[in-house]
Parts: structure tokens; C-alpha cells; sequence
């Protein structure tokens, strides 16, 4: 039982070019969420899934593009980077238990673009 | 314009000791208040949570205190042990969705 899992644990891209951020869950939960953490700053809301086909911005969405590919799998792409999106992400899964507001996180991507 | 705010960057408190990490909010709908921990290269790992309607929870050596007049909540961490050295975050919500806003943070750092 791996909990949250993302890959790759770090990327460096050049600006301009695109990619994707993996991330699974085998706790068998409805929702998935995508977070950017920078220094001095708490952790920010990008897109979320509250379920199986269905994907809502959060926070700070520009920039971003997400597909919840299944009940395990929620994707998180940069279609063209910029510097201003080096940060370190991670991928979390609220617990289904009603009036729980307990989410379990990934170990994180840190992303730098130059 | 945060919403939760974690105004001690760091913190450093020796082993044995009370570590006392606090948090600040804003927002009046706030009505529930959660502690992560993390280590470095780590996600985040849920630590201890508080219902508006409580004003103290705890779990073993950690603490959680709300003070809903001064929108203020603390943790407290009795006996402060090496392996508590971390980042402590703060999230609160308001609002049926359990989404979360986010303090930036507290670095931990217990010393032998």
C-alpha cells in the first residue's frame, strides 16, 4: 500500500517546453488534488477532482492543465513552462471519510525551469 | 491577502522542552483547523486537527489550543524529541468542500 505516489521526483526544463506530472493513489479515494508550494508561502490550490471525470481549477490554475485519467491517476501538465512556475509540487488525496478533512500528500516534484 | 499566517519562520527549542508553534487567520467561517508535519524531500503528513466547536485537542504530546476571539490556534509539542524536528504547517476550511488554506510554515528545530 503505496498511499500517493508521483513521478519524477525532480525536473529541470528550459522555458518554453512542456510537460507532465504523474500521480497515483491506491487508497481507492474519490478526490485528488494538485498543490505548488514556494518558499515563504503556504501550499496553493491548482486544479482538483472531486471524482472520476470531473476537474475543477483551485487557486492558481493558469498556466495549467490537468486530466483525471481514472480513479487512480490525476496528471498535472505544463503545456509551455516559465520560471515563474519552479516550485515544488505535490499531489494529495483527501480521505473519503465523511467530515474528514485529512489529506494524504505524495513525496513531491521539484520543478525548476531556467 | 493570507488568510493563515505562520509568522515564526523557524523556531528552535531544546530537547525535553515545550515547543510552541502558532498560527493566525483571518477568515470568521473557518470552522476547522488542521497541524501537518514535514520532513524534507517529504509530502506532508496530517499531525493533529480541531473542530471550532473545541477549544483544545490532544494526541499524545501534541496539543492542539484554539482561541476563536483572537483567531489564534497553537501547538504544543511536550516533550519536544529530536525526530520532531520539521516544517509545521497550519491549514484551515471553511465550507463544505474540506478544502484547504494553508499557513507558510514553521521550521521546528530541536536541539540535544
Amino acid at each position: 500500500n503505496a498511499g500517493v505516489t508521483q513521478t519524477p521526483k525532480f525536473q529541470v526544463l528550459k522555458t518554453g517546453q512542456s510537460m507532465t506530472l504523474q500521480c497515483a493513489q491506491d487508497m481507492n479515494h474519490n478526490s485528488m488534488y494538485w498543490y505548488r508550494q514556494d518558499p515563504g508561502m503556504g501550499l496553493r490550490l491548482i486544479y482538483y477532482s472531486a471524482s472520476e471525470g470531473t476537474t475543477d481549477k483551485g487557486e492558481v490554475p493558469n498556466g495549467y492543465n490537468v486530466s483525471r485519467l481514472n480513479k487512480r491517476e490525476f496528471s498535472l501538465r505544463l503545456e509551455s513552462a516559465a520560471p515563474s512556475q519552479t516550485s515544488v509540487y505535490f499531489c494529495a488525496s483527501p480521505s473519503d471519510r465523511a467530515s474528514s478533512y485529512e489529506q494524504y500528500f505524495g513525496p513531491g516534484t521539484r520543478l525548476t525551469v531556467t | 491577502d493570507q488568510q493563515v499566517k505562520q509568522n515564526s519562520p523557524s523556531l528552535s527549542v531544546q530537547e525535553g522542552r515545550i515547543s510552541i508553534l502558532n498560527c493566525d487567520y483571518t477568515n470568521s467561517m473557518f470552522d476547522y483547523f488542521l497541524w501537518y508535519k514535514k520532513y524534507p524531500a517529504e509530502g506532508p503528513t496530517f499531525l493533529i486537527s480541531i473542530s471550532s466547536i473545541k477549544d483544545k485537542n490532544e494526541d499524545g504530546r501534541f496539543t492542539v489550543f484554539l482561541n476563536k476571539s483572537a483567531k489564534h490556534l497553537s501547538l504544543h509539542i511536550v516533550p519536544s524529541q529530536p525526530g520532531d524536528s520539521a516544517v509545521y504547517f497550519c491549514a484551515a476550511s471553511a465550507g463544505s468542500n474540506y478544502q484547504l488554506i494553508w499557513g507558510a510554515g514553521t521550521k521546528l528545530i530541536i536541539k540535544p
